[in-house]
């Protein structure tokens, strides 16, 4: 298994669609989990901390499963403003720490 | 505040030169990182340094060498170009190693 693997995409979806990312994640003692966006040719930016217990930010709910070791991201209501690449991003801590992205899933919303 | 920058935007270089690029933080962060971004590579960590006076070999190191000049100032070093280091370069900062990261707009750097 990849360290970090997403949906490989791209997704195209019309406007006010709901749309989910998935990721796994091949450490099991990775700590922190996070989802950014990527407009292109910009740099990440980072969207949501994911918790254990699951967190949402308006639109958007990022889910936590640590038994089977995946992440996912819920955008409702899609806007087309939302398009843009999402990565996965997955820390390991202690003395190795590692800081993994995943390749990132494209999503275009239209109109 | 202005966040994470980086200088310059874009680098044309020969293969054999050298170059430093930039990086500033003004958010009082505590560590700073190095990544390289290549098509359906995905983001890469060349270096990191977890506090002021600590740097770190991330994923990708060779041929790079980076310094933390103190708190606020990450560099990244290309001692002698190769045309495999043609990228696109992102600093990043966080208030702590493994937390929530913020980049800088980014180097693209094209050796020929």
């Amino acid at each position: 298994r990849k360290e970090v693997e997403q949906d490989p995409g791209p997704f195209n979806v019309p406007e006010g669609a709901t749309v989910a990312f998935n990721c796994t994640y091949s450490n099991s003692a990775s700590q922190s989990f996070f989802w950014y966006r990527q407009d292109c040719r910009k740099e990440p930016k980072l969207l949501m901390s994911v918790y254990s217990s699951g967190n949402e930010d308006g639109r958007f709910t990022a889910q936590l499963n640590r038994a089977s070791q995946y992440i996912s991201l819920l955008i409702r209501d899609s806007k087309l403003s939302d398009s843009a690449t999402y990565l996965c991003v997955v820390s390991s801590g202690g003395s190795n720490y590692k800081l993994t992205f995943g390749k990132g899933t494209l999503l275009t919303v239209n109109p | 505040n202005a966040g994470v920058t980086q200088t310059p935007k874009f680098q044309v270089l020969k293969t054999g030169q050298s170059m430093t690029l930039q990086c500033a933080q003004d958010m009082n962060h505590n560590s700073m990182y190095w990544y390289r971004q290549d098509p359906g590579m995905g983001l890469r960590l060349i270096y990191y340094s977890a506090s002021e006076g600590t740097t770190d070999k991330g994923e990708v190191p060779n041929g790079y060498n980076v310094s933390r000049l103190n708190k606020r100032e990450f560099s990244l070093r290309l001692e002698s170009a190769a045309p495999s280091q043609t990228s696109v370069y992102f600093c990043a900062s966080s208030e702590w190693r493994g937390g929530e990261q913020y980049f800088g707009p980014g180097t693209r750097l094209t050796v020929t």
